[in-house]
């Protein structure tokens, strides 16, 4: 599993509260992403990093923004959470290079916005 | 634009038929193709990817340039092999790897 442990697993909040969600890596793997899972749509990229401080938006990266301060943490932040971004959300790790592709996720961090 | 059909979101298959789920790409460039799975209460994880045209679990894919199609098969179904299966096309110039909708898939005993 790449030693990818998201926090917190479980979140419920309210609708115009910030939040953030962790995902922390022990692999020292350059490229960190951050998906989320609706019944539908499939997993969708929100942002992806391709090194510290490098970041760039996926394809639904709406009300959403990243940040990469360490090769090991990427952060998801919902500036002002809406019901639209209840979701499940999910980290991934890849090397790159010719490893790409092979993406190793984490369990997933369920979020509702009420 | 990039894009990737899984026609069927749902699909049952009685345990010892054959499976086939179906994956069909739109892609500039040549990509290289995937497939992911995801059990109950388990964390999402490579199944197979073509250039490596290995077996995994029974399951094999081929890929077809001409049809764009990347379909993933298996002779006999066993029960365990109920899940979630998601086809994604990788992209080398951006390291994108973009996820089709997911078919899943039940296995009747």
């Amino acid at each position: 599993d790449a030693g990818i442990t998201q926090s917190p697993r479980h979140k419920v909040t309210e609708t115009g509260t910030p939040v953030t969600l962790r995902c922390h890596q022990t692999e020292n793997h350059r490229y960190m992403y951050w998906y989320r899972q609706d019944p539908g749509h499939g997993l969708r990229l929100i942002h992806y990093s391709y090194g510290v401080k490098d970041t760039d938006k996926g394809e639904v990266s709406d009300g959403y923004s990243v940040s990469r301060s360490k090769t090991e943490d990427f952060l998801l932040t919902l500036e002002s959470a809406t019901s639209s971004q209840t979701s499940v959300y999910f980290c991934a790790t890849t090397a790159g290079g010719r490893g790409g592709g092979e993406l190793f996720f984490g369990e997933g961090s369920r979020l509702t916005v009420l | 634009a990039q894009r990737v059909t899984q026609p069927e979101k749902l699909l049952s298959v009685f345990k010892g038929a054959p499976v086939e789920l179906k994956c069909n790409y739109s892609y500039s460039g040549s990509p290289e193709l995937f497939w992911y799975v995801q059990y109950s209460r388990q964390r999402l994880q490579l199944l197979l990817r073509h250039i490596s045209r290995e077996s995994i679990k029974g399951f094999t894919a081929d890929l077809n340039k001409g049809e764009t199609s990347f379909h993933l098969k298996k002779p006999f179904a066993q029960e365990e092999d109920s899940a979630m299966y998601y086809c994604a096309p990788f992209n080398f110039g951006n390291e994108k790897l973009t996820f089709g909708t997911g078919t899943r898939l039940t296995i009747i005993p």
